[in-house]
């Protein structure tokens, strides 16, 4: 079965602190690896899309990284903000054309001052 | 830059009651899909449409219908509210189904009482 499962559920850090959220997903065939970030009350935003070639790719403070052997990918934020704060998921797609993608349920982060 | 707009934000229908759901891109996207949001999970795929004329179900279609008769927009259609389908729906709109990001509206939140 087509599973995406993100770690931590919540996850609370001091303003400034890096972090890193998890991934591992049981899709296939793979295409690409997309990480979200949502705000409350808004709808998803992009961060990054990954396909099975790459292994790292950043957006500003963010930095995903993808392990296709191992089905994992995590999220790294370097010296949080406040801003940050946020749900952030990650998406699967599975290489079958059209509309599969599997969505993870989402770490919700609280940063604080 | 408008991008994907949703209305209404909030809506609160009896159970029997139908109504629609609005969903309008400015981007010239052929990919347009809806999802629901429900605490602890993903999103879930609706239905989706992969150009005007052309629509097809998702992961959850039962109790929803879609039409796509321009490249704008997208409404989804709730035949018969029932409590179930109180949730949080998200249109998106993309450039493609490959490795182009998803443009999310900013959500309708609707309870069925």
């Amino acid at each position: 079965k087509n599973q995406v499962e993100q770690s931590p559920q919540s996850l609370i850090i001091l303003e400034g602190k890096n972090c890193t959220l998890q991934c591992n997903y049981t899709v296939s065939p793979f295409s690409n690896l997309r990480w979200y970030k949502q705000d409350t009350g808004r709808g998803p935003v992009s961060l990054t899309i990954m396909t099975f070639s790459e292994n790292t790719k950043s957006n500003g403070r963010y930095t995903a990284t993808l392990d296709a052997d191992t089905k994992q990918s995590s999220l790294h934020i370097t010296a949080s903000q406040l801003s940050d704060s946020a749900s952030y998921i990650c998406v699967v797609s599975v290489n079958t054309g059209g509309f599969k993608t599997i969505f993870g349920a989402g770490t919700r982060l609280f940063v604080k001052a | 830059n408008a991008g994907v707009t949703q209305t209404p934000k909030f809506q609160v229908l009896k159970t029997g009651q139908s109504m629609t759901l609005q969903c309008a891109q400015d981007m010239n996207h052929e990919y347009m899909s809806w999802y629901r949001q429900d605490p602890g999970m993903g999103l879930r795929l609706i239905h989706y449409s992969v150009g005007a004329g052309i629509t097809d179900q998702g992961e959850v279609p039962n109790g929803y219908n879609v039409s796509r008769s321009t490249t704008e927009d997208f409404p989804l259609r709730l035949l018969s509210a029932a409590p179930s389908q109180t949730s949080v729906y998200f249109c998106a709109s993309s450039y493609s189904t490959d490795n182009s990001p998803l443009h999310f509206g900013n959500g309708t939140r609707l309870t069925v009482t």
